[in-house]
């Protein structure tokens, strides 16, 4: 079967660095996508992995190693308003999004 | 410019009636979505569109039907609604090729059904 695992809630400091993994197995691999959902609103597009290394894009960075089946998110100098859930999603052969269940990220000042 | 419009934001509705959730999008996209999120099972894939014309069956499409008459409207039926069906339902839509994975959601619909 196919599967996306992620922590299910962190909790990290305003100003400080977090990393959220997510792992998977799925049928197929066409790329690797992490969306922000705040709390009540809909899923926004974040970035988009289909090579192996690390993509940077602001204050937020995220890497693949499609041999490991593992990505992670990094958050840099964290401000309150990064408090939200992070979707991972991987797109397998069928070119559909496989989505994870989400991390809770809890961010206190 | 809208993005992607869903209607309505909000209902509550008995079981055994039938339901429409409407969903228009502005930017010309082929592929269009429906997903239901439910707490701690992330979203789920109803029914889809690639281009206008078509539809297909995703993970969960057992109880609900779509129609893709153009490429600007995906409406999402409920024939006969049980209470499982309680959740947030979100319409999205996509380019195509090497965009696809980059989804534009809409601002959802939370449906209660008692």
């Amino acid at each position: 079967g196919q599967n996306i695992d992620q922590p299910t809630e962190m909790t990290a400091t305003e100003g400080a660095i977090v990393q959220i993994n997510c792992t998977y197995q799925t049928s197929g691999f066409n790329g690797l996508f992490w969306y922000q959902q705040h709390a009540g609103e809909a899923p926004t597009f974040l970035s988009y992995n289909v090579l192996d290394g690390l993509e940077e894009k602001g204050r937020f960075s995220s890497f693949l190693s499609r041999s490991k089946g593992y990505s992670y998110l990094l958050l840099k100098e964290l401000q309150m308003k990064d408090s939200a859930s992070y979707l991972c999603a991987v797109m397998d052969s069928n070119y559909q999004l496989i989505w994870g269940a989400g991390t809770k990220l809890i961010i206190k000042p | 410019i809208a993005g992607i419009t869903q209607a309505p934001t909000s209902q509550i509705l008995a079981a055994g009636r039938r339901m429409t959730l409407r969903c228009t999008q502005d930017m010309r996209h082929n592929a269009m979505y429906w997903y239901r999120q439910d707490l701690g099972l992330g979203l789920r894939l109803i029914h889809y569109s690639n281009t206008a014309g078509t539809t297909g069956k995703g993970e969960v499409p057992d109880g609900y039907s779509v129609s893709r008459a153009n490429t600007d409207d995906f409406p999402l039926t409920l024939a006969s609604a049980v209470p499982s069906q309680t959740s947030v339902y979100f319409c999205a839509s996509s380019a195509s090729g090497l965009d696809a994975g980059e989804l534009f959601f809409g601002e959802g619909s939370r449906l209660t059904v008692l």
